[in-house]
């Protein structure tokens, strides 16, 4: 399975943009890059998810470098409520365990006021 | 709200009780997932089903017994738990287990082992 490297925490200014970087040097040709977000004892929520191109929805953008061993998760305004563990997580794409997320530690978000 | 429903959310048990955490969802999702959350750990996968079969085990112990009887509800049967099992316990659900389709997960059932 590919693995995903993300940095433990990271802070960012309420109002700023949020910029979570993932590494995921292994990932093979056909496994798609997905971002999750846990906040608090709370179930993960689905935040986008990307194969090569870049990726928008109301909620983030997804940039994928072009050789796609890293991508970068993009909240434009990031709020109070955006405070959370965020999770950059590669989809396994054949074998016995095609589509199982695996999670990781993620990246504890502090939005700031 | 994700359209996927864990009851109860909130669980408190002896070792030798036994107990049933149910989800249900109704957005026509094939595959089904079980996924345990301990304190400061990652979540980690319990259970796969594809069509109501099982198709992953990841090595949980027995006394975890999982059932699907239909493509919208899943159910984890518990008995004579361990108090280190105390844990928050997920249910997800996708539309099969294409990398494309995105799961939704539910709010999760937070046991307690006495």
């Amino acid at each position: 399975d590919a693995k995903t490297t993300q940095p433990p925490s990271m802070d960012c200014a309420e109002g700023r943009a949020a910029n979570l970087p993932c590494n995921h040097s292994t990932i093979s040709g056909n496994e798609y890059v997905y971002w999750y977000r846990q906040i608090h004892s709370q179930g993960p929520q689905y935040i986008i998810h990307g194969l090569k191109n870049n990726e928008t929805n109301e909620m983030a953008s997804l940039i994928i470098t072009e050789d796609r061993k890293s991508s970068t998760l993009i909240l434009p305004h990031a709020t109070l409520r955006d405070t959370a563990v965020y999770y950059c997580i590669v989809r396994v794409n054949s074998g016995g365990s095609q589509g199982n997320l695996i999670f990781g530690k993620g990246t504890k978000l502090s939005v700031k006021p | 709200e994700t359209g996927v429903t864990q009851t109860p959310r909130h669980l408190v048990m002896g070792m030798t009780n036994k107990k049933s955490l149910k989800c249900e969802q109704h957005l026509g999702h094939n595959a089904m997932y079980w996924y345990k959350q301990s304190a400061k750990k990652p979540l980690e996968l319990m259970f796969v089903y594809s069509l109501e079969e099982r198709v992953e085990n990841n090595s949980v112990p027995s006394r975890f017994s999982p059932e699907c009887p239909n493509s919208s509800h899943l159910f984890l049967h518990l008995h004579t738990l361990q108090p280190e099992d105390s844990a928050l316990y997920l249910c997800a659900s996708s539309q099969d287990r294409t990398p494309n389709t995105e799961a939704f997960f539910g709010q999760g059932t937070r046991l307690t082992v006495v």
